[in-house]
């Protein structure tokens, strides 16, 4: 079976703070996907990264980074001096390879000026 | 840039009325995928399709079904719409195998929002 944790339901950070958000996954195979999604308050989910089981390095991309562990099946991401813009739902999925991707419930993240 | 469209972004409808959610892509996708999106339920898999006439079921398929009579269009049919179908409606599509392109994802219209009153 497949399954995403977000433990963090809402999170609110003061501006320039970093701030990381969670992400525990399941999983019996051995090739899988994951990814993280954002979604600010207009409403579309906005691809941010694919990861793939067999690659283990973290990535960064300008104020955004992700951390892959797969020791401790998670994938967090981590938001360097936040922005207000950055005010969005995030969403963590995994998918195997039947093209299906789990949805985690979501980490609302709260970035105040 | 791949693009998803749907046809409404706010519909309003009756309990009992047959309802029609339109999703199109252009960028020749095999897959194409409907989700419903709740608080605190993230989003759920209703039905998907990997190729024309062919749909599979998701995790909650009760109460809908599609038809992908093209390659481009997906619709999801709600045949007699009840309060508990007031939701967030995303639509998505893919290729039909995640290859090494690390942007081989699933790529999400701007959903409809639907109030069945």
């Amino acid at each position: 079976a497949q399954k995403v944790t977000q433990a963090q339901t809402e999170i609110s950070v003061v501006e320039k703070e970093d701030v990381t958000l969670d992400c525990v996954y399941e999983t019996r195979d051995t090739t899988y996907y994951l990814f993280w999604y954002k979604q600010p308050p207009s409403g579309e989910l906005v691809f941010l990264i694919r990861r793939n089981s067999f690659d283990e390095q973290n990535e960064i991309s300008g104020r955004y980074s992700w951390n892959f562990q797969k020791s401790t099946s998670s994938f967090n991401f981590t938001i360097t001096a936040s922005q207000v813009v950055d005010s969005a739902v995030y969403f963590c999925a995994l998918s195997e390879e039947d093209d299906k991707i789990i949805f985690g419930k979501g980490t609302r993240l709260h970035i105040l000026p | 840039d791949v693009k998803v469209t749907q046809s409404s972004r706010y519909l309003v409808k009756r309990t009992g009325e047959k309802v029609f959610l339109e999703c199109v892509q252009d960028m020749d996708h095999e897959n194409m995928f409907w989700y419903r999106q709740d608080p605190g339920l993230g989003l759920r898999l209703i039905y998907f399709s990997y190729d024309v006439k062919m749909k599979e079921k998701g995790d909650i398929p009760e109460g809908y079904s599609v038809s992908r009579e093209k390659k481009e269009r997906f619709s999801l049919i709600l045949e007699s719409a009840s309060t508990n179908q007031t939701s967030m409606y995303l639509c998505a599509s893919s290729l039909i195998e995640a290859g090494d392109d690390p942007e081989d994802t699933q790529y999400f219209g701007p959903g409809t929002r639907l109030t069945v009153l």
